[in-house]
This record gives structure tokens, sequence and C-alpha cells, in this order.
């Protein structure tokens, strides 16, 4: 049974404007959650983290939003970029490893 | 700079045939993981090693072998290889096995005919 799901496997968005990944886990013991990017033919690149004691947290143009009572936690980036394409993995950090979503595929288009 | 090393990047093989993976990472982490990603499946988490000495089963280890060889090598033997294995591995390793973020290999395409 999926522990974190990204219900949106794919989104697309305009060169400039916001882009909101959203992931939503059902484990309350999970208390690390990061966000991975994947381009084709490559691994996974580590992207941005946030804590379960802290609700926000921002590096440039990636913000991550955690709603520990909702179980659910939201990647922003703005302004989006044609370079930002790609896959964007949520996961979650729990019993001595990390749990991961399916992904969801980001166009941003000029 | 390498970061994780894995070996092949790409390998073709026929139902029934062996092979191992090989990982190997110079961050001097002591955890270790194998994924296979599937085409709408996400990252699955096969086998992993916490720390050097111990390996433990992830999602979907039917078929898989490990062994962590030292504190940087990490390898995955398929034993007789079915078409089902068809995808995509990575290994990653980290610092320790939770609260510390995963750096990975640039994967391994494996088809099995």
């Amino acid at each position: 049974d999926q522990q974190v799901k990204q219900n949106s496997p794919s989104l697309s968005v305009q060169e400039g404007r916001i882009s909101i990944l959203n992931c939503d886990y059902t484990n309350s013991m999970f208390d690390y959650f990061l966000w991975y990017k994947k381009y084709p033919a490559e691994g996974p690149t580590f992207l941005i983290s946030i804590s379960s004691i802290k609700d926000k947290n921002e590096d440039g143009r990636f913000t991550v939003f955690l709603n520990k009572s909702a179980k659910h936690l939201s990647l922003h980036i703005v302004p989006s970029q044609p370079g930002d394409s790609a896959v964007y993995f949520c996961a979650a950090s729990g019993l001595g490893r990390l749990y991961f979503g399916r992904g969801t595929q980001l166009t941003v288009w000029p | 700079n390498a970061g994780v090393t894995q070996t092949p990047k790409f390998q073709v093989l026929k139902t029934g045939q062996s092979m191992t993976l090989q990982c190997a990472q110079d961050m001097n982490h002591n955890s270790m993981y194998w994924y296979r990603q599937d085409p709408g499946m996400g990252l699955r988490l096969i086998y992993y090693s916490a720390s050097e000495g111990t390996t433990d089963k992830g999602e979907v280890p039917n078929g898989y072998n490990v062994s962590r060889l030292n504190k940087r090598e990490f390898s995955l033997r398929l034993e007789s290889a079915a078409p089902s294995q068809t995808s995509v591995y990575f290994c990653a390793s980290s610092e320790n096995s939770g609260y510390t973020e995963a750096f990975f290999g640039q994967g391994t395409r494996l088809t099995v005919v």
C-alpha cells in the first residue's frame, strides 16, 4: 500500500508562472520529507527537504510547505523555467529508509 | 568527484541468465540502497543496507539478492532473470538511514528478453 502519494502524474505550466506539486502521506511516523528532481537518463537529484518541526523551507525559487495535520506537503517553484521540466518525486523518511511517491512530470512551456 | 557509480549502464539478458549490478560510493556513507523505476510506478526499494554488514528487504525483493561487500560497495544480483525484471535500476547512498538526503547513481537500464 502506497504510503506516499503524488496524485497528479503530470503538470503543465507556462514559463514565469508558479508550479505547485503536491504530495500526501499516510504514516504519521514520517518526520522528514524530501523532493527529488529527475531528468531522463539520469539519476534523481536532491532538491529540497523539510523537517516535521517546520512548516516551510525555502531555497531560492523552491519552497516546500508541510501541513502535518493534513499529512500533505507541496513544492512551489516560482518563477518556473523551461529547465525545470523534469519528473519530481516526493519522499518521506521513516523506519530507516525513504518512501517515494510515483512522481509528477512537470512541463514548463515558453 | 564521482559520488555513486553504477556498472554497467546498459544490459540485455536472456530469460534465465544471471548477472550482478555493481555499485560503489566514495562519500564514506553508511547506508546504501537499490531501487527500480518502472513507468508509472515511481521508485521502489528492492533492498537496502543501513550499515556495513547489514541488509534488509524493501518493497520488491523477490528475485534479487544483495551483498554489502564493504562500506563502499553494494551489489545487486539477479540469479535467474525474468522479463518482469526489465527496468531501470538505481543505486543510492546516504550518510545514515534517516534525516539525510540520498545520492543516486546514473542508473542501469536492464532489458530481459
